[in-house]
């Protein structure tokens, strides 16, 4: 039982080059989540999905698009990398709440480094 | 709009007194709050959580007091240690089916010093 899985932990991007960051996890919650923790900053929503087929805008959307076909994965695309995008990318997932005083405990992947130059 | 503030970006404490670390949520839907400590090169990982049902929750050295007239939460660790330097964030969740996402606050890098 991993959990959440990110792939690739390192990346260097040119400008303009485009790469999809996976995320995967075998809890079978259905939110799934993509933050971005730049240096010395807090976490950033970029996208989130409330299931599969299901996929909203957080915070900090422009520059990325997401998919979720599966509950499985959840994978971050970036089109034309920018300088900007220079951050540390984390994966999130939690369960339903299942009532009104449930556990929501998030769960992170280790992150995926991002560097575009 | 930040629904979940942590208006201290950095706190250092001695090691061995305690560490109070506040979070402001604006939300007055969110039922359910999270404490997430963060090492360098590593995820966030979940301390402990508090229901809105109650006011406080212990575990070990880590208590968690929620204000819900205040719409304000802290962390207390007691007696802090060096391991527990870190970054912490606190987040906060709403009942509510198909939009039940966790907010989280900006973070607050603790340092514990020998």
């Amino acid at each position: 039982n991993a959990g959440v899985t990110q792939t690739p932990k390192f990346r260097i991007l040119k400008i303009g080059q485009s790469m999809t960051l996976q995320c995967a996890q075998d809890m079978n919650h259905n939110y799934m989540y993509w933050y971005r923790q730049d240096p010395g900053m807090g976490l950033k929503l970029i996208y989130y999905s409330v299931g599969a087929g299901i996929t909203d805008k957080g915070e900090v959307p422009n520059g990325y698009n997401v998919s979720r076909s599966t509950t499985e994965d959840f994978p971050l695309r970036l089109e034309l990398a920018a300088p900007s995008q220079t951050s540390v990318y984390f994966c999130a997932i939690s369960p339903d709440r299942g009532n009104s005083v449930g556990y929501t405990e998030a769960f992170f992947g280790q992150g995926t480094r991002l560097t575009v130059v | 709009d930040q629904q979940v503030k942590q208006n201290s970006p950095s706190l250092s404490v001695q090691e061995g007194r305690i560490s109070i670390l506040n979070c402001d949520y604006t939300n007055s839907m969110f039922d359910y709050f999270l404490w997430y400590k963060k090492y360098p090169a590593e995820g966030p990982t979940f301390l402990i959580s508090i229901s809105s049902i109650k006011d406080k929750n212990e575990d070990g050295r880590f208590t968690v007091f929620l204000n819900k007239s205040a719409k304000h939460l802290s962390l207390h660790i007691v007696p802090s240690q060096p391991g527990d330097s870190a970054v912490y964030f606190c987040a906060a969740s709403a009942f509510h089916f198909g939009n039940e996402k966790l907010t989280f606050g900006t973070g607050t890098r603790l340092t514990i010093i020998p």
